[in-house]
């Protein structure tokens, strides 16, 4: 299966500010989900990266508060911009393995806003 | 819309039990279901998948089995270990979507 790089593992940021998250992935991959994970909550599917094309969002998601970046078929980026406390989350970068062999994730991105 | 339910929220054992995690799901059209494991802070690791047309699967003390026509699921863990504490999250992949949709997790505590 495929093995995710994903940057930083953890950063506590001011409020205001921007993060970018990278995932590195070590084979050539179509699709790339970004999620974010509250405190105490499950996973939430943010946006779908496609090369080559604009992102596709989620309902209660937009690109000016994270745009994502997919350069190519193995990186792609994940910026949470304008952070408030609110934004305090795990940031996870998945792909698909295969058709019907699930998803692999990244390691996650533990981000604290304050 | 597929809705994705976990029960127990919370379970809290003594080690050695034989434990059972619930997985539950509205729309029975799935390509397949994944369980994962989440240590605190932490990425998933993927534990179990099940394809549509499977019944179960089995990784050394991990069972986990499917029945769609129900919309559920069960993690079976066997002789639980203090290491087994962590969060596990069950997904299902519903037909014709590319995304996972995640159940609410449940917290599970292994005490020595």
């Amino acid at each position: 299966s495929a093995v995710i790089s994903q940057k930083p593992s953890r950063d506590i940021c001011q409020r205001g500010t921007s993060l970018t998250i990278q995932c590195q992935v070590d084979s050539q991959v179509t699709m790339m989900f970004w999620y974010r994970q509250q405190p105490g909550q499950s996973l939430t599917l943010i946006a779908t990266a496609n090369q080559g094309s604009e992102a596709t969002y989620e309902s209660g998601f937009v690109i000016d508060k994270f745009p994502i970046s997919r350069p190519n078929l193995t990186f792609s980026t994940l910026t949470v911009s304008n952070m408030s406390p609110e934004d305090s989350s795990i940031y996870l970068c998945s792909v698909p393995v295969g058709q019907g062999f699930g998803d692999t994730f990244g390691s996650g991105t533990r981000l604290t806003v304050v | 819309k597929q809705e994705v339910t976990q029960i127990p929220a919370a379970l809290s054992v003594p080690e050695g039990e034989n434990l059972v995690l619930n997985c539950s799901f509205t729309d029975s059209a799935i390509y397949n279901l994944q369980w994962f494991r989440q240590d605190p802070g932490k990425g998933l690791t993927s534990l179990l998948l099940i394809q549509s047309s499977q019944r179960e699967q089995t990784s050394g003390r991990l069972n986990a089995s499917l029945d769609k026509s129900s919309g559920r699921s069960t993690l079976y863990i066997a002789a639980s270990q203090p290491g087994d504490s962590a969060t596990y999250l069950c997904a299902v992949h519903s037909s014709g979507t590319y995304k996972y949709i995640f159940g609410t997790g449940t917290r599970l505590k292994v005490l020595a």
